[in-house]
């Protein structure tokens, strides 16, 4: 059975500052690896896809990685804003489902 | 122009009423999710309908019922609602890849947010 954890469950950091959002998920047999955003009250907004196959994918200031032998994946965040505060959840599609993490509550700080 | 939409946002209701959340999408997307995420924010698959077939149920009491009318659309029934019901629900929806397999970017609905008092 799939899991997923992520650490650290907060962080709080000062805005300018990179930071490293960790992910681990105990079954590596995955179509792919999900990194979302998500505000308070709101819904989930895509942030990255890393395919099974890949290694990592970048969008902006952000950058994912995949491991899927060790069954981690990090998002890591550079140059940090305010509007970067959020909940950061990760994903791993086992077949038509994601198994989410409990995510990552960030706030940058101005 | 919104990609997954839910209605009602708010749903607020007696224990043992019935009540249906309905998703639509508008994105062609052969595949369509609901989850649910509890008073601890974490979110957990309930069910996964690919062109309108059920292939994903995670051991959801027989009281949800889903129901799939056509591809863009799938509704969320309730019966006998409970106090653990208490959640919000978001309805997802996703594009299988060219090779086969659930392989593409799952889009999110705003959520349901279901108080059940």
């Amino acid at each position: 059975k799939q899991e997923v954890t992520q650490i650290p469950a907060a962080l709080s950091v000062p805005e300018g500052e990179n930071l490293v959002l960790n992910c681990s998920f105990t079954d590596s047999a995955i179509y792919n690896l999900q990194w979302f955003r998500q505000d308070p009250g709101k819904g989930l907004t895509s942030l990255l896809l890393i395919q099974s196959s890949q290694r990592e994918q970048t969008s902006g200031r952000l950058n994912a990685s995949l491991d899927k032998s060790s069954g981690r994946s990090t998002l890591y965040i550079a140059a940090s804003q305010p509007g970067d505060s959020a909940t950061y959840l990760c994903a791993a599609d086992s077949s038509y489902k994601l198994i989410f993490g409990s995510g990552t509550r960030l706030l940058v700080r101005p | 122009d919104t990609a997954v939409s839910q209605t009602p946002k708010y749903l607020v209701t007696q224990m043992g009423n019935d009540k249906s959340i309905k998703c639509e999408q508008n994105l062609g997307h052969d595949t369509m999710y609901w989850y649910k995420q509890d008073s601890k924010k974490f979110l957990k698959i309930m069910f996964s309908y690919n062109n309108k077939e059920l292939i994903i149920n995670e051991t959801v009491p027989n009281r949800f019922s889903p129901k799939s009318p056509d591809k863009a659309h799938l509704n969320l029934h309730i019966n006998s609602l409970e106090l653990g019901d208490s959640a919000v629900y978001f309805c997802a929806s996703s594009q299988e890849s060219l090779a086969g397999g659930p392989e593409e970017t799952q889009y999110f609905g705003p959520g349901t947010r279901l108080l059940v008092l």
